[in-house]
């Protein structure tokens, strides 16, 4: 069974630009969640969806973004990068609606390392 | 205040000397708590969850077990391996996460 699978692995972007990341879940799952993840504050949770709903949203600014498709499928997007966004980039799926947040076990996919300069 | 905080945060080990990481968390309205280990430059990896107070898992030589207010994870003859960083999270109250920030384990020959 394949895993949560996330594209593009390494992006150079420059601050002030926009970048579009993506997450395809297991087979099956039906929740996507994002987090970032840097070497000062850890990991730190985005926003999860399920349905294409978003059902649960972290302490972010709405440059960050994301959306959800009717195969699962999943995007984030950031807009007008800064150079604090430079960080690994995780997508997380689940069979049930809440993920972690709800004591459902996630599974990573292998991340974005996003690098602004 | 951290809501999770675990210890310590580096650790050597050599090869065979066996050891626990803790995780501790101030959370109230536990749903779950989760173990992952993560690789340098991958993604975390799925170990263990647990729920209730008592409950234990095993796994390899990886062992986790939860209290009202921490969880130990506890690393039996470990080999190189295992080193790893791993990562304690918390899914708590109404639909939060909080994660911590990993306790890094060097294991050596």
């Amino acid at each position: 069974k394949a895993g949560v699978t996330q594209t593009p692995r390494y992006l150079i972007k420059t601050r002030g630009q926009q970048v579009t990341l993506s997450c395809s879940p297991i087979s099956g799952h039906r929740s996507v969640s994002w987090y970032q993840q840097t070497p000062g504050q850890g990991l730190q949770f985005l926003f999860e969806y399920f349905s294409e709903t978003q059902r649960n949203k972290g302490n972010f600014p709405g440059r960050f973004s994301g959306r959800q498709f009717s195969n699962s499928r999943s995007e984030m997007n950031v807009s007008t990068l800064e150079l604090g966004d430079s960080a690994l980039y995780l997508c997380a799926s689940s069979p049930e609606v809440g993920g972690a947040a709800a004591g459902n076990t996630i599974y990573f996919g292998e991340g974005s390392w996003l690098t602004v300069v | 205040e951290d809501q999770v905080t675990q210890s310590p945060e580096a650790l050597r080990l050599q090869e065979g000397e066996s050891s626990s990481l803790n995780c501790s968390y101030t959370v109230s309205g536990l749903r779950g708590l989760f173990w992952y280990r993560q690789d340098p430059g991958k993604g975390p990896e799925f170990l263990f969850t647990l729920y209730s107070a008592g409950e234990e898992k095993e796994k390899e030589r990886l062992k986790a077990t939860l209290t009202k207010k921490e969880s130990f994870l506890h690393i039996t003859a470990p080999k190189p391996e295992d080193s790893a960083t791993y990562l304690c999270a918390v899914g708590y109250g109404n639909n939060r996460l909080a994660f911590g920030k990993g306790n890094q384990v060097v294991v050596i020959p």
